[in-house]
């Protein structure tokens, strides 16, 4: 199972755009990037999942390099209510028989005013 | 819509006691997964489910440890003899259908169990 490194903190103010980096030079060729995020006393959110290039929401961008092993999650004009655990999960794109994901210790995001 | 709900939100038992945490799941997911969240860390696998059918048990910790889903919905974790090392959030989520890890996780806001 592919493993993710994404850095354990960041700090950012209101208004400015936030990317968390996550590696995953193991990743298959099969493996999808999810990213989750957790708010204090609440369970994971899904917040945005990709496979190659780049992709976008309405809360979130996924940049991924030609190589896959790494992505980018951007977060535009941060405020206060994203401070929060963001989580870079990598897994299987067919049913292979796993279905549980694989949280690592996710990247704790704090917002300052 | 209804999301993913769970009850007790907190629990306190003491060491020794057993204890039932309940989690309704999304209607008409097939599948439903338990996690342990230990304080600082992500969640961690315990069990899953695919309608009333219990594919995976590899994260149970211990044979203290106990899930059913009997009629493909709700679902009981339970945990027999509690000690305080299981003290922790518990996560219940579930998905549409029974695909791989691409399929997204909808998640309760979590059981929190403290044993003393």
């Amino acid at each position: 199972l592919a493993k993710t490194t994404q850095p354990i903190s960041m700090d950012s103010y209101e208004g400015q755009e936030v990317n968390i980096t996550c590696s995953h030079n193991n990743i298959a060729t099969n493996d999808y990037i999810t990213w989750y995020q957790q708010f204090p006393s609440q369970g994971p959110r899904f917040i945005i999942q990709g496979y190659k290039t780049k992709v976008t929401n309405e809360v979130a961008s996924l940049f991924i390099p030609a190589d896959r092993k790494s992505s980018t999650l951007s977060l535009p004009r941060v405020s206060l209510s994203d401070t929060a655990v963001y989580y870079c999960l990598v897994g299987d794109g067919m049913d292979t028989g796993r279905r549980a994901l694989t949280f690592g210790s996710g990247t704790r995001l704090q917002v300052q005013p | 819509g209804a999301g993913v709900s769970q009850s007790p939100r907190y629990k306190v038992a003491k060491r020794g006691q057993d204890v039932a945490l309940r989690c309704d799941p999304i209607s008409g997911h097939v599948s439903l997964f338990w996690y342990q969240q230990a304080l600082g860390q992500g969640p961690e696998f315990l069990t899953y489910f695919q309608n009333e059918a219990q594919l995976d048990k590899s994260g149970l910790p211990s044979d203290r440890f106990f899930a059913e889903r009997p009629e493909g919905s709700v679902s009981t974790l339970k945990i027999q003899r509690t000690q305080q090392e299981d003290s922790a959030v518990y996560l219940c989520a579930s998905s549409l259908s029974p695909s791989g890890t691409q399929e997204t996780q909808y998640f309760g806001p979590g059981t929190r169990l403290l044993v003393l």
